[in-house]
C-alpha cells in the first residue's frame, strides 16, 4: 500500500540554521505531496503542497519540491526562527482516493 | 477560510462511560475524518466519511463508531471508553476526490479517559 517515511526526531537546531527535514513516498498512483505544521496545543495547517513532478511548493520561507525519480518531497527553509519550533507531518493523496497518508511527523526544536 | 471546530479542547471520562466528541465544518465539505494522535504513532485514522449517513472503517475502528447526519457534523462515538483510548482526537475535512485538495484540521480534544 501507499506510504510516507519521514526522518527520524527530535531535530533540535539554533535559531538561523538551515533546515532539511526528509521525506520519501511510496504510491501506486500519481500522488499530490503535502507537509503540514502542528504547533503545540494545536490542530495540524497545511504548509505547502505540490501536485506534480518538479513543483516546488512554498510558504512562509518553507520550501519544498516534488521529484519524481526520487520519490522524495523533503522540506527545507534557510534560517530557521524559534517560532518554527513544531511538529512537521509530510503526506500524500492518489486520484480517487479518500484516505490522505501520514508519515509519522518530525519535532523540530529552535533554540534561541 | 475553513473552519473546522471541535465541540471541546480538553474531556475528562470515566471508564465505561460513552463518550461523544462532536465535529463541525462550514465549507460544505463532502469527506470527513477522525484520526487518534499518540507520540510516537502519528496520526491514526478510525473513521472517515463521504457523504451524509456513509461512513468507512479506517486503520484502527475497533471500539469506536460514528454518525453522520447532516453534511456539516460528523461524531465520534466511543460506545464504553477504556483507558487505552486516552487520546488526542483530530477531525479534518477534505472537498470531494480531487487528489490536490488538502485536509483542514481542527485543533483536536484530548481525551483523558480514568
Amino acid at each position: 500500500g501507499d506510504s510516507v517515511t519521514q526522518m527520524e526526531g527530535p531535530v533540535t537546531l539554533s535559531e538561523e540554521a538551515f533546515l532539511t527535514i526528509n521525506c520519501t513516498y511510496t504510491a501506486t498512483g500519481y500522488p499530490s505531496l503535502f507537509w503540514y505544521v502542528q504547533y503545540p496545543g494545536e490542530g495540524l495547517q497545511l504548509l505547502l503542497k505540490a501536485t506534480k513532478a518538479d513543483d516546488k511548493g512554498s510558504n512562509k520561507g518553507f520550501e519544498a519540491t516534488y521529484r519524481k525519480e526520487t520519490t522524495s518531497f523533503h522540506l527545507e527553509k534557510g534560517s530557521v526562527q524559534v517560532s518554527d519550533s513544531a511538529v512537521y507531518f509530510c503526506a500524500l493523496r492518489t486520484w480517487g482516493a479518500y484516505k490522505y497518508i501520514f508519515g509519522t511527523g518530525t519535532r523540530l526544536k529552535v533554540l534561541a | 477560510d475553513v473552519k473546522v471546530t471541535q465541540s471541546s479542547r480538553y474531556l475528562v471520562k470515566r471508564t465505561g462511560e460513552k463518550v461523544f466528541l462532536e465535529c463541525v465544518q462550514d465549507m460544505d465539505h463532502e469527506n470527513m475524518f477522525w484520526y487518534r494522535q499518540d507520540p510516537g504513532l502519528g496520526l491514526r485514522l478510525i473513521y472517515f466519511s463521504y457523504d451524509v449517513k456513509m461512513k468507512e472503517k479506517g486503520d484502527i475502528p475497533e471500539g469506536y463508531s460514528v454518525s453522520r447526519e447532516k453534511k456539516e457534523r460528523f461524531s465520534l462515538i466511543l460506545e464504553s471508553a477504556s483507558t487505552n483510548q486516552t487520546s488526542m482526537y483530530l477531525c479534518a475535512s477534505s472537498p470531494g476526490l480531487g487528489r490536490d485538495q488538502p485536509q483542514h484540521f481542527g485543533d483536536g480534544t484530548r481525551l483523558s479517559i480514568l
